[in-house]
């Protein structure tokens, strides 16, 4: 069964250091990778995806995500937090062999950045 | 432009009310989603609709009603709810419904049911 899995309910980073967020997947065949962040009551907004290619990926307001195949991976990660960043984040996954259209969501962890 | 809208921002209704939530995107998108989200929770996908034809229904009480009028808009027709259906519920498109399409959610509709 397709699966996917954000181990740290929450993350605590100082302003200016280094942040990741941690994401692992579980599926049959090849994965489409996505990252959402959600702020306060507001709606889920797209930071990046992988599909295939470079195993680095680039997204939105300077983060960036690594697929690592072997660890079953797609850690999402920043050079330097911003106070900003606090939000919730979710990981989710599609099988691209699977016809259920549906993207499988990780229970999300909330990222807190203090000044 | 990755825009989507939903109206109304937030809506307090009785079990016996019947309101409708909104929902646009002028993206050219022919995929467009329901899900509901209760906090801090991912969302659950509710419906999808592909070229304005129902895919999707993941098994939603009939209190729940979808429309697609056009290509361009989402409607939710709500009627007899629960105070547990109180929730953000959020609207999202895609370009299609390929596995690596990317979905674009909307701001949501935050519900009250009293």
């Amino acid at each position: 069964a397709q699966s996917v899995a954000q181990p740290e309910d929450q993350v605590n980073v100082a302003e200016g250091n280094p942040l990741t967020v941690k994401c692992t997947y579980s599926v049959s065949g090849n994965p489409y990778l996505f990252w959402y962040v959600q702020y306060p009551n507001r709606g889920l907004q797209f930071l990046l995806k992988y599909i295939t290619g470079d195993n680095l990926v680039k997204g939105s307001y300077g983060f960036e995500a690594e697929f690592n195949k072997s660890q079953t991976s797609f850690h999402l990660k920043k050079p330097s937090a911003l106070v900003s960043d606090s939000a919730l984040y979710f990981c989710a996954v599609r099988d691209v062999m699977d016809s259920n259209y549906q993207l499988i969501w990780g229970a999300g962890t909330k990222l807190i950045i203090k000044p | 432009d990755t825009e989507v809208t939903q109206t109304p921002k937030h809506l307090v209704m009785g079990m016996t009310n019947k309101k409708s939530l909104k929902c646009e995107q002028h993206m050219g998108h022919r995929a467009m989603y329901w899900y509901k989200q209760k906090a801090k929770k991912p969302p659950e996908l509710m419906f999808v609709y592909s070229y304005e034809k129902l895919s999707i229904n993941e098994s939603v009480p009939s209190r729940f009603s979808p429309e697609c009028p056009n290509s361009s808009l989402l409607n939710l027709h709500l009627h007899a709810l629960q105070p547990e259906d109180s929730a953000l519920y959020l609207c999202a498109s895609s370009q299609d419904l390929g596995a690596g399409d990317t979905q674009y959610f909307g701001p949501g509709t935050r519900l009250t049911v009293l």
